[in-house]
């Protein structure tokens, strides 16, 4: 089946940093799925995406879709303390996948 | 969005006594819905399918008599952990999502399993 695998780990940035995280699959994906999951919560949906090369905001985060649609990134631009959680990238072909997450803190 | 509700939120049993998790959709029908199990620091990971009126799809690795699912209505899953063991305990999370909204999952809170 899919899978997707993403990096960092962990990333630990001042409060005021960029920060980015990667998702990355050696076979094409159909979509691509973002979510946020608070310490102690469950993951809540952020954004989905399906077409080549789509680029999409939501205030603060950018998320793109690769061109071959084998990777995507999702980018905070000037983190805030309320950007603390880990961010998974998930892929769904009738199942969902899930990649390892990259759990993020911020210094204030 | 869509909610997703799970019940208990957190359980503490003694080793070999079996647990039910309930997950239901409130405002909306699934006829799918999927159970994940979350260890600390980690990601998610499926373990199962939940059909509504057929049995469940289960991934490779996962006992299906260890974790029975019943989907038997268009609201509401449930996942029995039998015979649990400490190793069983970690955090177990249902998803599902409206059929108009493609492949967006709505999570349930989770419920938080502990075997002594």
């Amino acid at each position: 089946g899919q899978q997707v695998m993403q990096i960092p780990q962990y990333q630990h940035v001042q409060e005021g940093e960029d920060f980015t995280t990667y998702c990355n699959s050696s076979t094409t994906l159909s979509n691509i799925q973002w979510y946020k999951q608070r310490p102690g919560g469950h993951p809540v949906f952020l954004i989905q995406l399906v077409k080549s090369g789509e680029v999409k905001k939501q205030k603060r985060l950018t998320f793109q879709f690769g061109e071959a649609k084998k990777n995507s990134s999702l980018h905070i631009t000037a983190t805030q303390t309320t950007d603390v959680g880990t961010y998974f990238c998930a892929t769904n072909a009738g199942k969902s996948t899930f990649g390892d997450g990259t759990t993020l803190t911020v210094k204030p | 969005g869509a909610v997703v509700s799970q019940h208990p939120s957190w359980v503490i049993c003694k080793s070999g006594t079996s647990v039910k998790i309930e997950c239901r959709s409130l405002d909306f029908q699934a006829t799918t819905m999927f159970w994940y199990r979350q260890f600390p620091k980690q990601s998610l990971m499926l373990m199962a399918t939940s059909n509504e009126g057929s049995k469940a799809t289960y991934e490779q690795g996962v006992e299906k008599d260890k974790f029975l699912i019943n989907h038997a209505s268009l609201t509401l899953s449930t996942l029995t952990v039998t015979s649990a063991h400490p190793e069983d305990s970690s955090f177990y999370i249902c998803s599902a999502g409206p059929s108009n909204l493609a492949n967006e999952q709505f999570f349930g809170p989770g419920t938080r399993l502990t075997v002594l």
